[in-house]
């Protein structure tokens, strides 16, 4: 069983939908969790960081942690077609801070 | 731009040449991530320096492959004797410190044919 467990998609809504993305993960040890984008070849960009459970929005996105059941999701409001892209979670604990990610959700907003 | 950057972009390289990659990480980040994805998996921990320190080693680091950061600042990748299956992007990360968030560069993709 892996670390990370991330559905791989892909994911099609329209153009406008609610679009809700998750992970679930094993390890307790995770302090930190995070959600990249990433667009085809190119390099994850950090679109939330957040620490421990709770809420945190920014703009059309918002990042909820749930430490007690080992979930996490990613909510984008208002999607856009340039929100077609691939959308990584990561989580991290301990010194080293090396992040573990999820296999990735490919998601399509048609327009 | 102060990102990430890596250098080459893309290498294609024969079965059994050597390969060196370059990290520049934004400035003053004291800690600098490798990491490798495949096609359709999420990136992998490879190994990271605190400053010139290499600390971790991840067992996918082969034998075959070393990593430098000399003075802390810029960090190379270098894999010997490649095989098909080194085929993949090579990503760098940095960050200011220890429980900070990782910014990545856009990757170097190698194909070894």
């Amino acid at each position: 069983q892996k670390e990370v467990e991330q559905d791989p998609g892909p994911l099609s809504v329209p153009e406008g939908a609610i679009v809700s993305l998750n992970c679930t993960y094993s390890n307790s040890a995770f302090q930190y969790f995070m959600w990249y984008r990433q667009y085809s070849r190119k390099g994850p960009e950090l679109l939330m960081y957040t620490y421990s459970s709770g809420n945190k929005e920014d703009g059309r996105f918002t990042a909820q942690v749930d430490k007690s059941s080992k979930y996490i999701s990613l909510f984008i409001r208002d999607s856009q077609p340039s929100d077609s892209a691939t959308y990584l979670c990561a989580m991290s604990g301990g010194a080293t801070n090396k992040l573990i990610f999820g296999t990735g959700t490919l998601l399509a907003v048609q327009p | 731009d102060t990102g990430v950057s890596q250098n080459p972009r893309h290498k294609i390289t024969k079965r059994g040449q050597n390969v060196t990659f370059r990290c520049d990480p934004i400035s003053e980040h004291n800690r600098l991530y490798w990491y490798r994805q495949t096609l359709g998996q999420g990136p992998e921990f490879l190994t990271y320096f605190q400053n010139e320190a290499q600390l971790e080693k991840s067992r996918l680091l082969s034998d075959r492959f070393s990593a430098e950061r000399p003075k802390g600042s810029f960090s190379t990748l270098e894999i010997q004797r490649t095989e098909q299956g080194d085929s993949a992007m090579y990503l760098c990360a940095s960050s200011p410190g220890a429980q900070d968030e990782q910014y990545f560069g856009p990757g170097t993709r190698l194909t070894v044919t």
